[in-house]
């Protein structure tokens, strides 16, 4: 089992759609948790930290499951700008911090 | 406040050749972390180093290796370059234990 997976899509949305992702990871003693967003043939940037209690960060919103060791991201109002890919990210326990990412899941939001 | 810079952006590389990748990490930074991306694929993590010592490893080959300076920039070397090393490579940087990582725009590396 992978230690982060992720369903790679493409998820294909119409404009103004709620779209949500999921991600599993395998280390029960993992940390921290992050969303990236990576356009394509671009480097990944830091979308937002998932924090234990949910966090919202404007139409994005981040869950994290620790009993089912997964976390989550909704995106409300899907504009066209949302269309890339989205990797989860799960920090490793222990002496380092050690961030492992999912493959990415594909979003293409459509008019 | 600047941020993460890689050099080459693009390079080609002959099968066997040795290549070396610089990465300028962000100011106030001391963490780095160097990744492999294949096409269609997440960011594979290589190594991490913390104030110039390796503290974390993936399932990379030792004919990658690096090093992390004072100045907390750093080197990814690879050595006798095989084709399944063409890749993205991605260096990212971070300040504390639980933040996100903000990464270089990358090297694009070919081996023809």
């Amino acid at each position: 089992r992978k230690e982060v997976e992720q369903d790679p899509g493409p998820f294909n949305v119409p404009e103004g759609a709620t779209v949500a992702f999921n991600c599993t990871y395998s280390n029960s003693a993992s940390q921290s948790f992050f969303w990236y967003r990576q356009d394509c043939r671009k480097e990944p940037k830091l979308l937002m930290s998932v924090y234990s209690s949910g966090n919202e960060d404007g139409r994005f919103t981040a869950q994290l499951n620790r009993a089912s060791q997964y976390i989550s991201l909704l995106i409300r109002d899907s504009k066209l700008s949302d269309s890339a890919t989205y990797l989860c990210v799960v920090n490793s326990a222990g002496g380092s911090y050690i961030p492992t990412f999912g493959r990415g899941t594909s979003l293409i939001v459509h008019p | 406040e600047t941020g993460v810079t890689q050099s080459p952006t693009h390079l080609i590389k002959t099968r066997g050749q040795q290549v070396t990748l610089r990465c300028s990490s962000q100011s106030g930074h001391n963490t780095v972390s160097w990744y492999q991306q294949a096409l269609g694929q997440g960011p594979q993590f290589i190594f991490q180093y913390y104030r110039e010592e390796e503290n974390g490893r993936g399932n990379f080959p030792p004919r990658f290796s690096g090093l992390q300076f004072p100045n907390y920039s750093s080197e990814l070397n690879v050595n006798a370059l095989e084709l399944d090393d063409s890749a993205l490579y991605l260096c990212a940087s971070s300040g504390g234990t639980a933040d996100g990582y903000t990464f270089g725009s990358g090297t694009r590396l070919t081996v023809v």
